[in-house]
């Protein structure tokens, strides 16, 4: 079993529809949270991070983290064609290491 | 300001060869994380570089591979006797490193195919 479990996808969703992304893990002393979007033949991109559990909104996103499921979340609202990419989720500060573990990524497709 | 950026962009050889890649942080930047990230594959740590503290080398695959950090700026990551199964992308990210969470900036990678 990996340290993280994301569903690679792909997952294709109307604009304007609401976007569930999820990941699990297995290490209980992660601390940070953190959601990567990676475009198509680009490096990733910090999306939005979160400290322990909680909810976490920025504009159109939402972060959250259920420590006690060991389950992260990110929504998208009204999601446009320009929201199409990998996201990768990322864990962090386990044992005080700097050191990320990512997931696989989700690719995302919005379709018009 | 420039951010990472790494060279060269795309990389062809053939097995066996030996291949170096570099990577420019950002300036101030003192931590320094190489990956690799391979067809459908999430981003598989290789070495991380803080200060002029000695590296964490535990993400290294192999003793192909060895990656140095010169001045605290510049890294190179250098593959000997590349394998196929070396064919990635290779992603640098530098951060200000003062906390783990930090935010780490990536470059656009490196694309290496090995024939």
């Amino acid at each position: 079993q990996k340290e993280v479990e994301q569903d690679p996808g792909p997952l294709s969703v109307p604009e304007g529809a609401i976007v569930s992304l999820n990941c699990t893990y297995s290490n209980s002393a992660f601390q940070y949270f953190m959601w990567y979007r990676q475009y198509s033949r680009k490096g990733p991109e910090l999306l939005m991070y979160t400290y322990s559990s909680g909810n976490k909104e920025d504009g159109r996103f939402t972060a959250q983290v259920d420590k006690s499921s060991k389950y992260i979340s990110l929504f998208i609202r009204d999601s446009q064609p320009s929201d199409s990419a990998t996201y990768l989720c990322a864990m962090s500060g386990a044992g005080g290491s700097y050191i990320p573990t990512f997931g696989r990524g989700t690719s995302l497709i919005v379709h018009p | 300001g420039a951010g990472v950026s790494q060279s060269p962009s795309n990389k062809v050889t053939e097995k066996g060869k030996d291949v170096e890649l570099r990577c420019d942080p950002i300036s101030g930047h003192t931590a320094l994380y190489w990956y690799r990230q391979s067809l459908g594959q999430g981003l598989e740590f290789l070495i991380y570089f803080q200060g002029n503290s000695a590296p964490d080398k535990s993400g290294l695959p192999s003793d192909r591979f060895s990656a140095e950090r010169t001045g605290g700026s510049v890294s190179t990551l250098t593959i000997q006797r590349t394998q196929q199964e070396d064919s990635a992308v290779y992603l640098c990210a530098s951060s200000l490193g003062r906390v783990a969470a930090d935010t780490q900036y990536f470059g656009p990678g490196t694309r290496l195919t090995v024939l």
